[in-house]
């Protein structure tokens, strides 16, 4: 159990464009949501934390115009990237707590933004 | 300022060998420290939990030691396998959070050969 599954998996869209990726809890209720970034050879970044049916907390320096998170129900998070540029390019990945534990993320396989 | 150091050189080892791996931290004060596995253009896979009160933790291969006087955690696979070839990221579990935000480390690349 446990599974997170995001889509697309990957996607290249032109400059100035918005792109929506979904992060799914495919067995278990994800009442916390969290959208991280990973450049190249570089760790996770934490960029927001999103609960259900509230509004999402942003990291210092992310910012909420440009990254709309909305997390609708239980077992769907989207993260839009809006007016993409070349710099957005990177790995988006998303995890999910299981209910209320706080124990334990679990991630989905990621997606690659390329912005041309 | 705050860090969490990983070693950024790959971790080369025969088959069969144990495997350890490093995580370093300072300014943290964590609650809980979690290791994971990321193979390239995955996310990553839990592997291990380890609180402040427990030393080490056992799961199958896999050891993880937590020294919070050496703000340290060792993590160790024994009998090492070419499949267990990926990255391992170590992360901290922040106590004025809730314990629910992880800051990870840049990862460790292990490279396991037949």
């Amino acid at each position: 159990g446990a599974v997170v599954s995001q889509h697309p998996s990957r996607v290249i869209c032109k400059s100035g464009t918005s792109v929506k990726i979904e992060c799914r809890s495919l067995d278990f209720q994800a009442t916390t949501m969290f959208w991280y970034r990973q450049f190249p050879k570089k760790s996770l970044m934490l960029m927001a934390t999103s609960n259900e049916g509230s509004k999402a907390t942003y990291e210092q320096g992310v910012e909420k115009d440009k990254f709309l998170i909305n997390h609708a129900s239980l077992t769907l998070s989207t993260l839009t990237v809006t007016s993409a540029h070349p710099e957005d390019s990177s790995f988006y990945i998303c995890s999910g707590v299981r209910g209320r534990s706080t124990d334990t993320q679990y991630f989905g396989p990621g997606t690659r933004l390329t912005v041309l | 300022s705050q860090k969490i150091e990983q070693n950024s050189e790959a971790l080369n080892i025969q088959e069969g060998k144990t495997a350890t791996l490093t995580c370093n931290y300072t300014n943290y004060s964590p609650a809980y420290l979690q290791w994971y596995r990321q193979d390239p253009g995955r996310g990553p896979v839990f592997l291990l939990l380890i609180r402040e009160n427990e030393k080490e933790k056992r799961k199958e291969r896999l050891k993880v030691t937590f020294d919070t006087t050496l703000k340290q955690s060792l993590f160790h696979i024994t009998a090492s396998q070419p499949a267990d070839s990926a990255t391992y990221l170590c992360a901290l579990s922040l106590r004025n959070t809730g314990f629910q935000k992880l800051v990870f480390g840049t990862g460790t690349r292990l490279l396991v050969s037949p």
